[in-house]
């Protein structure tokens, strides 16, 4: 039982190029999340997935794409990275009391 | 819009000393308020929620909803409580979970 598996775990990027943040649950849980985390500014939500199928904007969606691909994925995509973006990414899934989520390890990305 | 504040970003105590982290919030629902922290190289993780009333590693926290705050207590803090802590709420219906600006504790010898 691995719980919130993320990947990678450190990215560099130039500025302009794409990538895909994968993650996954085997928890069987249906709500997933993408937040991201910076200094002073704590966890602030990009997306989430209230279920699988439905996808919906967090606070700070701007430049970036999700996909839930199945209940047990949901990935984060940056179509033209800045500078901007560099930050830690976390997943999360919900488990069965609401607001308590599980989160993944983290995902360094640097855009430079 | 729901919104969470930490005020102080930084607060260091020494051991055996009491800690208050404050966390206020803005929401118009009745809100679900929840401490999540992060220990060196480990997963953020959930410490207590309100609607337990519960205490966790010595921590409690009361929601006043008079003062929208949900402060964070320990009566006598450890070192091993060194971490950064972040409050969080949950809109009443949805799937929402709004987080605050993180406070890193730091518990001197």
């Amino acid at each position: 039982n691995a719980g919130v598996t993320q990947t990678p775990k450190f990215q560099v990027l130039k500025t302009g190029q794409s990538m895909t943040l994968q993650c996954a649950q085997d928890m069987n849980h249906n709500s997933m999340y993408w937040y991201r985390q910076d200094p002073g500014m704590g966890l602030r939500l990009i997306y989430y997935s209230a279920s699988e199928g439905t996808t919906d904007k967090g606070e700070v969606p701007n430049g970036y794409n999700v996909s839930r691909l199945n209940k047990r994925e949901f990935s984060l995509r940056l179509e033209s990275a800045a500078p901007s973006q560099t930050s830690v990414y976390f997943c999360a899934s919900r488990g069965p009391y609401k607001g308590e989520l599980f989160f993944g390890e983290g995902s360094r990305l640097t855009v430079l | 819009a729901q919104r969470v504040t930490q005020p102080e970003k930084l607060l260091s105590v020494f051991k055996g000393a009491p800690v208050e982290l404050k966390c206020n919030y803005s929401y118009s629902g009745s809100p679900e308020l929840f401490w999540y922290v992060q220990y060196s190289r480990q997963r953020l993780q959930l410490l207590l929620r309100h609607i337990s009333r519960e205490s966790i590693k010595g921590f409690t926290a009361d929601l006043n909803k008079g003062e929208t705050s949900f402060h964070l207590k320990k009566p006598f803090a450890q070192e091993e409580d060194s971490a950064m802590y972040y409050c969080a709420l949950q809109e009443t219906s949805g799937s929402r979970l709004t987080f605050g600006e993180g406070t890193q504790l730091t518990v001197n010898p």
